[in-house]
């Protein structure tokens, strides 16, 4: 079995803070953790992948994830937000073992203010 | 290389009317589809999956179905909709596999009034 927790439903930052959106996961098995994003009425764009190779993943427009297994987390990060950020970010697990169905988180909204 | 094709886009149709909405993948083969639906703050609800030509597995009980005529083919339902079918539905595909991400068309909103 596999799920995953979006622990915020919404975050908000300042434009040019540190972005951090959270997710933990539940995996019988070895899992893939994935982030995706979300613009409004749009399909999920594949924001950054960890597949068992390096914990730290980085992926584009500067974000990045660090899978930790003793904490089953695989949150995300930025630096700095920038306006054109704000969206909606679901966190995926795939586990071997099974189907491989990615099972999603319930999302996070990103709020960025100017 | 892949791409996937969702339509409509939108969609407004009425209680009690037939739904059928369109989904097909280019440049692979035999790859798995999956219908999500997406509810205001609730995620995306997997609904149903595709692993071959005419093989569907339903996650949620409900007032939809699925089919796969074609190997890069999947067609999501109704035979007569309920205002609970309102919400934004999207196909997916992927290679099947742990470390393969699925790939997502662009939507459909469909309004049940």
């Amino acid at each position: 079995a596999q799920s995953v927790t979006q622990l915020d439903s919404h975050v908000s930052v300042s434009e040019g803070t540190p972005v951090l959106l959270r997710c933990n996961y539940s995996s019988s098995y070895s899992p893939s953790l994935f982030w995706y994003v979300q613009h409004p009425n749009k399909g999920l764009q594949l924001l950054l992948k960890y597949t068992s190779a390096a914990t730290l993943v980085k992926g584009i427009n500067g974000f990045e994830a660090e899978f930790k297994k003793s904490e089953t987390s695989f949150h995300l990060t930025k630096p700095s937000a920038h306006m054109s950020d704000a969206a909606e970010y679901f966190c995926v697990v795939i586990s071997s073992g099974g189907s491989y169905i990615p099972t999603f988180g319930r999302g996070t909204s990103l709020i960025v203010h100017p | 290389s892949q791409t996937i094709h969702q339509w409509p886009a939108t969609l407004v149709q009425p209680v009690g009317s037939p739904l059928s909405l369109e989904c097909t993948v280019e440049g692979t083969s035999n790859p798995n589809l999956y219908w999500y639906r997406q509810a205001a703050g609730r995620g995306l609800q997997l609904l149903f999956y595709s692993v071959g030509i005419g093989q569907i597995s339903s996650e949620v009980p409900q007032n939809l179905s699925a089919s796969r005529p074609q190997d890069r083919q999947f067609i999501l339902s109704s035979k007569k909709l309920l205002l609970s079918d309102s919400g934004f539905y999207l196909c997916a595909w992927s290679g099947g596999g742990r470390d393969t991400e699925a790939f997502f068309g662009q939507g459909t909103r469909l309004t049940v009034v």
